[in-house]
């Protein structure tokens, strides 16, 4: 990706909570969003921050510090479906997304 | 959420034939769709912009007349590989925008492409 950093892989035991970190750097930001993505498998939005804090949709939360480009994506209660690669992404000046190069996170039973 | 539709899942081809992928939004209308490819491990690299009826916006180092993209109407975008090679090989992606904010974006299912 461009500018824009992710662990490349982490690991995580079932029902516990991980954090997957994502740190950026652009000057024209429209926003900060998360997609899962299962191999072979189109991405899935997850959430959006455009302004900072943390923003929660069940077992997932994402939060957003815009002065320190600085995101994270935490998931809850883990289950061994959310093994998938979790996509970090700042939206572009001209209406894309420009993505990391995804966190792979494998959870052990 | 708004439905992406993309053909063909899969592709097989010859070095040096070209193949058409499709990206459809099947209820909405896009005035703007995206085509990104992504190699093994890799994250998805965006290739161009296309907005209907007007050339598409490459990123650099993509090769505009390798990569042939049409938007001619609010429900249909194609990339046209042409000349395939087996560098080539790789999954294509594209989404589409329903609106003017980044968070209507819909990907659509990917194309795996297999240059012989």
């Amino acid at each position: 990706g461009q500018n824009i950093d992710q662990p490349t892989e982490m690991t995580a035991t079932e029902g516990a909570i991980v954090q997957i970190n994502c740190t950026y750097q652009t000057s024209g930001f429209n926003g900060l969003f998360w997609y899962q993505q299962h191999a072979g498998e189109a991405p899935t939005f997850l959430s959006y921050n455009v302004l900072d804090g943390l923003e929660e949709k069940g077992r997932f939360s994402s939060f957003l510090s815009r002065s320190k480009g600085y995101s994270y994506l935490l998931l809850k209660e883990l289950q061994m479906k959310d093994s998938a690669s979790y996509l970090c992404g700042y939206g572009g000046s001209q209406g894309n997304l420009i993505f990391g190069k995804g966190t792979k996170l494998s959870v052990k039973p | 959420g708004a439905v992406v539709s993309q053909h063909p899942s899969r592709v097989i081809c010859k070095s040096g034939t070209s193949v058409k992928i499709e990206c459809r939004s099947l209820d909405f209308q896009a005035t703007t769709m995206f085509w990104y490819r992504q190699f093994p491990k890799q994250s998805l690299m965006l290739m161009a912009t296309s907005n209907e009826g007007s050339k598409a916006t490459y990123e650099q180092g993509v090769e505009k007349d390798k990569f042939l993209i049409n938007h001619a109407s609010l429900t249909l975008s194609t990339l046209t590989v042409t000349s395939a090679h087996p560098e080539d090989s790789s999954f294509y992606i594209c989404s589409a925008r329903t609106g003017t904010t980044n968070e209507k974006l819909f990907f659509g299912s990917g194309t795996q492409l297999s240059v012989l």
